[in-house]
């Protein structure tokens, strides 16, 4: 089956640039989607089909994918972007939605 | 506004049996394919079973497969999932998602509801 990974954590500095990276075969081959997990609360998508942005997404939130890594980017990261991140694929291979792992991003 | 409610969620023993609903409201339902996601406590997130709009095509994840059964009412707006044969793996909280194409990922979740298999 398809397998996605992310590194566990990020850690960043309020306004400058975190980079949340999601791995897997020919990634680039598929529309990668992410989310935006805070405790307690439902996952919402900031990105999706690789780089698009769903209204009421800042513009802080950019995406990418090409090769065997999509990466999703937050441009001058604020407090409120401390959050748990997943990137998605659909597997068409396999009639599947597979998640990543999660990465925890910590705004120090 | 867009809404998933999600219901039926609890304790129940291992092996025993639940049903799980869904009932959408604020948007077309009749134009999404619609999941069943949940996450374990402390864990990620883990896709567990869809449905296409009309309720042609279905698909689980291999940990439930052959388990649980998805199915949708669409004169109600309603997603229902059966569970059967729970194991103690399989407590986490289950979100409904809806999803406008396979590419366009999840535009809408539920609240979630947590299940529970412990004796």
């Amino acid at each position: 089956s398809y397998e996605l990974t992310q590194p566990p954590s990020v850690s960043v500095s309020p306004g400058q640039t975190a980079i949340i990276t999601c791995s897997g075969d020919n990634l680039g081959d598929k529309y990668a989607c992410w989310y935006q997990q805070k405790p307690g609360q439902s996952p919402v998508k900031v990105i999706f089909q690789n780089n698009m942005r769903p209204s009421g997404i800042p513009e802080r939130f950019s995406g990418s994918n090409s090769g065997n890594t999509a990466t999703l980017t937050i441009s001058g990261t604020q407090a409120m972007d401390e959050a748990d991140y997943y990137c998605q694929v659909w597997d068409r291979s396999s009639d599947l939605y597979v998640f990543g792992p999660g990465t925890k991003v910590t705004v120090l | 506004q867009v809404q998933l409610v999600e219901s039926g969620g609890g304790l129940v023993k291992p092996g025993g049996s639940l049903r799980l609903s869904c009932v959408a409201s604020g948007f077309t339902f009749t134009d999404y394919s619609m999941s069943w996601i949940r996450q374990a406590p402390g864990k990620g997130l883990e896709w567990v079973s869809f449905i296409t709009a009309r309720g042609g095509t279905i698909n689980y994840a291999d940990s439930v497969k052959g388990r649980f059964t998805i199915s949708r009412d669409n004169a109600n707006n309603s997603l229902y999932m059966q569970m059967t044969s729970l194991r103690g793996e399989d407590t986490a909280v289950y979100y409904c998602g809806a999803a406008y194409t396979y590419g366009s990922g999840f535009d809408f979740w539920g609240q979630g509801m947590l299940v529970t298999v412990s004796s």
